[in-house]
Parts: C-alpha cells; structure tokens; sequence
C-alpha cells in the first residue's frame, strides 16, 4: 500500500513569491495534517483538517492557509514568503482524529532565496 | 501550550550497547508517540503509547510511559548501525483536534 505523498520534493522560491505544496494521504485516511519543521527542531503544528473541514490550526500567521478535497488530498498554501519559511514541510494521515498514529510523508524541502 | 523536553540531545553509542532516551512534558501526556527520522526525510512510526504504565516493544525498541511522572523513555538494546538517527517523541494535546508537539529530537549515532 502507497504510503504518505507529498509533492513537489524540493522547491526553490524567492521572497514574496507563493508556494502550494500537496499531500495524498494514505488510502482509507481521512485526516491530514500539515507540519514545519526547521533545521535542528522537531516539526510544528501549522493545520488538521478531517472531513474537508479544518479542525485545529497552529500558531502561523494569515498567510499560511490549507485545504482539504472530497477524495481527502490537501493543499498548503503559503503568500507573500518570507526567508523564514525556509523548511522541511511535512504532511501526515490518520484514519481519523485523536489516539491514533499519524504517519508522515517524506516532506517537501522549500527553499526561499 | 505544551513542551517536551527530550534528554540527552545526541548520542553516540557502539554497535552493541544499550542505550535511553527521555521524554518529559510539561503537562498531562494524553498520548505519546515515538518516531524515527532520517536526516531530511520523513518520520517513521514506532509506537504508540495511551496508559500509564502501558510497556510496548517492537524488535529491539522498548518504549514505556511514566503517567504520573509526565515520561516516556525508549530503550534500545544491543544497537546496530541501522539504529541511527533522530528519534522524535510527539504528544497527543487533547482537545478536538488532536495535534501532535514535538521534542527537538535526539540524535543518535551508532558507531561499527
């Protein structure tokens, strides 16, 4: 069975430019989860989404927004880029909400110049 | 909002010998999750612990959980090369949404 999918791998981009990055959860699942993790540091919560809907949101400012589709892929998106957000980005799927494991993909590498 | 603090930050060990790794939180662990990471990849999914005293072991990976203490430690016996990496541990805040925090990681480096 396909694991957690994110695309794309890398991604250069450059200050105030915008950046969609996607995650296909594994079969069956119907959470996603979207995290940052920076260099030297464990990942941080940014969204949850569960049934399209959006169930919990971390502390990022405005211009980090996500989304969830009827077949349960997500999208982050994120405007007006700051050098900060230079990042291993990370997505994971659960079956559903609380005491269960989420499990991650391999991540999107986002580089801003 | 909830910290864990994981102890010791890296490690270096021989192939062979036992090792530990802590995990303590700052407030009521809810559900506590152990992962592995690879340098710039993806976490892998260890286990999973819910209930004080609850002892999961997986090959040569043991984890337990410390309720009252607020503590998780893995253990891991007779260390192989394969071992190395960065070891995550992630918890449950509650709640209705379930969002996982993290320790900073330790890294462990298993020498041949």
């Amino acid at each position: 069975d396909a694991g957690v999918t994110q695309s794309p791998t890398h991604l250069i981009k450059t200050r105030g430019q915008h950046v969609t990055l996607r995650c296909s959860p594994i079969s069956g699942h119907k959470s996603v989860s979207w995290y940052q993790q920076v260099l030297g540091q464990g990942p941080q919560f940014i969204f949850q989404y569960y049934e399209k809907e959006e169930r919990g949101r971390g502390n990022f400012p405005d211009r980090f927004s996500a989304r969830q589709f009827p077949n349960y892929s997500s999208e982050l998106n994120v405007n007006a880029l700051l050098l900060g957000d230079s990042a291993l980005y990370l997505c994971a799927s659960s079956q559903g909400v609380g005491n269960q494991p989420q499990h991650f993909g391999d991540g999107t590498r986002l580089s801003i110049l | 909002s909830q910290e864990l603090e994981q102890s010791p930050q890296s490690l270096i060990v021989q192939e062979g010998k036992n090792l530990t790794i802590n995990c303590t939180s700052s407030k009521t662990l809810y559900g506590l999750y152990w992962y592995k990471q690879k340098y710039g990849e993806g976490l892998i999914f260890l286990m999973m612990l819910q209930k004080g005293g609850e002892e999961k072991s997986h090959e040569k990976i043991t984890a337990k959980l410390d309720e009252k203490k607020q503590q998780s430690s893995l253990h891991i016996t007779a260390s192989q090369p394969s071992h190395a990496g960065i070891y995550l541990c992630g918890a449950d805040s509650g709640g209705s949404n379930y969002k996982l925090t993290f320790g900073k990681g330790t890294l462990l480096t298993v020498n041949p």
